[in-house]
């Protein structure tokens, strides 16, 4: 059974300041790996996705890593702002793109 | 094009009550999945529907718990004699085939109170 793991829970920075959230799975067996963004009461916004055979995707000040062999994702935001204060969800697609969430990382930027 | 739409966005139900909840997938997209955050977890997978077919139940609760995707019209999920511990958010998304490609389109969910 696959399950997803993201570190850390809960994260407070500066605003401006790079951070790297991260992201573990313990089934390698997956189609690919996606980034999301939850802002409160809203619906999941997709940031990024990475097929299993590439290595990383970039998009803007975001860049996602995949270790697939190892089990492991990053994400990488660069010069944090307070408009990336969200939950970050990342999920792995398997068989029937049935989607596995971790629990999410919730980032506060602040002034 | 409008997105995945949910309806409705709040819903308060007493014990024993019945919620139901429905969701109109994307223009073109046949394919639809029910997924459920509990407070403080991640989402879970419930249920993958096609037109008039349930694919995959694998995540659904065993009682009480019902999935439908008529021909015509939302698809409908729909619990019974509801308990406080289904209190959550209920996430509705699409898809326009069943490629294994991670692809889905995501409702703004219905978050269900029970009291």
């Amino acid at each position: 059974k696959q399950e997803v793991t993201q570190i850390p829970a809960a994260l407070s920075v500066p605003e401006g300041e790079n951070l790297v959230l991260n992201c573990s799975f313990t089934d390698s067996a997956i189609y690919n790996l996606q980034w999301f963004r939850q802002d409160p009461g809203k619906g999941l916004t997709s940031l990024l996705l990475i097929q299993s055979s590439q290595r990383e995707q970039t998009s803007g000040r975001l860049n996602a890593s995949l270790d697939k062999s190892s089990g492991r994702s990053t994400l990488y935001i660069a010069a944090s702002q307070p408009g990336d204060s969200a939950t970050y969800l990342c999920a792995v697609t398997g068989g029937g793109n049935k989607l596995t969430f971790g629990t999410g990382t919730q980032l506060k930027v602040e002034l | 094009n409008a997105g995945v739409m949910q309806n409705p966005r709040h819903l308060v139900r007493r014990r024993g009550q019945e919620a139901r909840l429905r969701c109109s997938p994307m223009k073109g997209h046949s394919h639809v999945y029910w997924y459920r955050q509990l407070p403080e977890e991640g989402l879970k997978f419930m249920v993958y529907l096609q037109k008039e077919n349930i694919i995959d139940e694998s995540g659904m609760p065993k009682e009480r718990f019902s999935a439908e995707f008529p021909k015509e019209g939302p698809s409908i999920l729909r619990i019974q004699q509801v308990v406080r511990g289904d209190s959550a958010a209920y996430f509705c998304a699409s898809s326009q085939d069943r490629r294994n490609t991670g692809e889905l389109f995501f409702g703004e969910g219905s978050r269900l109170t029970v009291l």
